[in-house]
């Protein structure tokens, strides 16, 4: 079982809504990141946190927006999204450090219409 | 050129067989290696991480080689149990991980 939560595990949203999506986990990990996963293809690393900061930001639109408030919670406040934004969103945590390896969370099926 | 190649697939293999997948990488610096395996409509879970020396867990057997910058991954007497997409992932840098596109395995009765 998974010890990265994310909720909701489905969303449904029309493209002028502002919804969030939530992610917890209790492992001490400092690092939590949101990845975002298209069918049939990898997931792609979208915003990484470190010690609460942001660190990596992908080129993401700022229709999508991150927030960790504090270090065991990651939030993603989603607005405006369009209907490509539909996918599979993956909140992940690890350890500090180049190797250590990744533990995701259930993920978040957003559906943009 | 992706900075992670796999083959897709998928290997259609019958219980018991063993099955390789390769995976390689552009990046020389790369630090860390990992395989995940990822169901339908699920999240990636961790298999294994690739040791220099090459790592066994069971039945699953990783391996790293630096010099032609590919990692394998060999699955002896599969079960049904053991289809899903392998994940062949790269740590770049400190907290990027790159995924390549993944290898479908299909085991049969």
């Amino acid at each position: 079982d998974t010890e990265v939560t994310q909720t909701p595990k489905h969303l449904v949203m029309g493209m002028t809504n502002k919804k969030s999506l939530k992610c917890e986990q209790h492992m001490g990990h400092r690092a939590m990141y949101w990845y975002k996963q298209k069918a049939k293809k990898p997931p792609e690393l979208m915003f990484v946190y470190s010690y609460e900061k942001l660190s990596i930001n992908e080129s993401v639109p700022s229709r999508f927006s991150p927030e960790c408030p504090n270090s065991s919670l990651l939030n993603l406040h989603l607005h405006a999204l369009q209907p490509e934004d539909s996918a599979l969103y993956l909140c992940a945590s690890s350890q500090e450090g180049v190797n250590t390896e990744a533990f995701f969370g259930q993920g978040t099926r957003l559906t943009v219409v | 050129r992706k900075e992670v190649e796999q083959d897709p697939g998928p290997f259609n293999v019958p219980e018991g067989a063993t099955v390789a997948f390769n995976c390689t990488y552009s990046n020389s610096a790369s630090q860390s290696f990992f395989w995940y395996r990822q169901d339908c409509r699920k999240e990636p879970k961790l298999l294994m991480s690739v040791y220099s020396s090459g790592n066994e867990d069971g039945r699953f057997t990783a391996q790293l080689n630096r010099a032609s910058q590919y990692i394998s991954l060999l699955i002896r007497d599969s079960k049904l149990s053991d289809s899903a997409t392998y994940l062949c992932v790269v740590n770049k840098s400190s907290y990027k991980l790159i995924f390549g596109s993944g290898t479908r395995l299909l085991v049969r009765p």
